[in-house]
């Protein structure tokens, strides 16, 4: 079974200050990682994704994502926070298991920056 | 313009009416998606679609049915909707190879979503 682990549900950070978001998946078979921003009233959007190669992937608004295949995680992280990075941060996972692909979100982990 | 659009945006009802939520994108891609999000527990696939004659069934798609008119649009139904049907929906397209299990690796683009209330 595959699952996504977001495990906190909110992250209050001061503005300027660096913020990691914590995303850790279960599968047995290789996966694809995408991390999503959802900004209040409106739909998701890709900020980066983890295909194959380099494990530390860098995305949109500054944003770097490191794959680790030994811990299973797929943590975000950003050096300084702008007040404009306040949303809701969702963790996606796709196993590709004999040409089926089968997608698994997160909870979701509200980032609030505080000026 | 936006790529992907979404109607209603809001809209409530009752329980047993049957509701259509409709989807349209100007992006030119064939595999179009829908799902739902409820508060803490994330987006989860109803239906997607590679193309007009191509419909397929997601991870949670008891109670609802979608109708792929054209390229462009793709729409869901509650045929009789019930409260646990409360939910944001959100329809996405994206391109890439036609794979079972709807999911892709290419982008997603999605929708600003319908908020659906059942009373």
């Amino acid at each position: 079974a595959q699952s996504v682990t977001q495990l906190d549900s909110q992250v209050p950070v001061f503005e300027e200050a660096p913020v990691e978001l914590r995303c850790n998946y279960s599968s047995s078979v290789s996966v694809y990682l995408f991390w999503y921003v959802q900004y209040p009233n409106q739909g998701l959007q890709l900020l980066l994704k983890y295909l194959s190669g380099s494990t530390l992937v860098k995305g949109i608004n500054g944003f770097e994502a490191e794959f680790n295949k030994s811990q299973t995680s797929f943590h975000l992280r950003k050096p300084s926070v702008h007040i404009s990075d306040t949303a809701e941060y969702f963790c996606a996972v796709i196993r590709n298991s004999g040409g089926y692909q089968k997608v698994t979100f997160g909870t979701g982990t509200k980032l609030q920056v505080i000026p | 313009d936006a790529d992907v659009t979404q109607t209603p945006r809001n809209r409530i009802t009752k329980t047993g009416k049957r509701i259509m939520l409709e989807c349209s994108q100007t992006k030119g891609h064939d595999r179009m998606y829908w799902y739902r999000q409820d508060p803490g527990l994330g987006l989860r696939l109803i239906y997607y679609s590679f193309d007009v004659k191509d419909i397929n069934k997601g991870e949670i798609s008891d109670g609802y049915s979608v109708s792929r008119q054209a390229q462009a649009k793709f729409s869901l139904s509650l045929e009789s909707a019930i409260p646990n049907q409360t939910a944001l929906y959100f329809c996405a397209t994206s391109d890439g190879p036609r794979l079972a299990g709807g999911a892709s690796t290419d982008t997603q683009y999605f929708g600003p979503g319908t908020r659906l209330t059942v009373l």
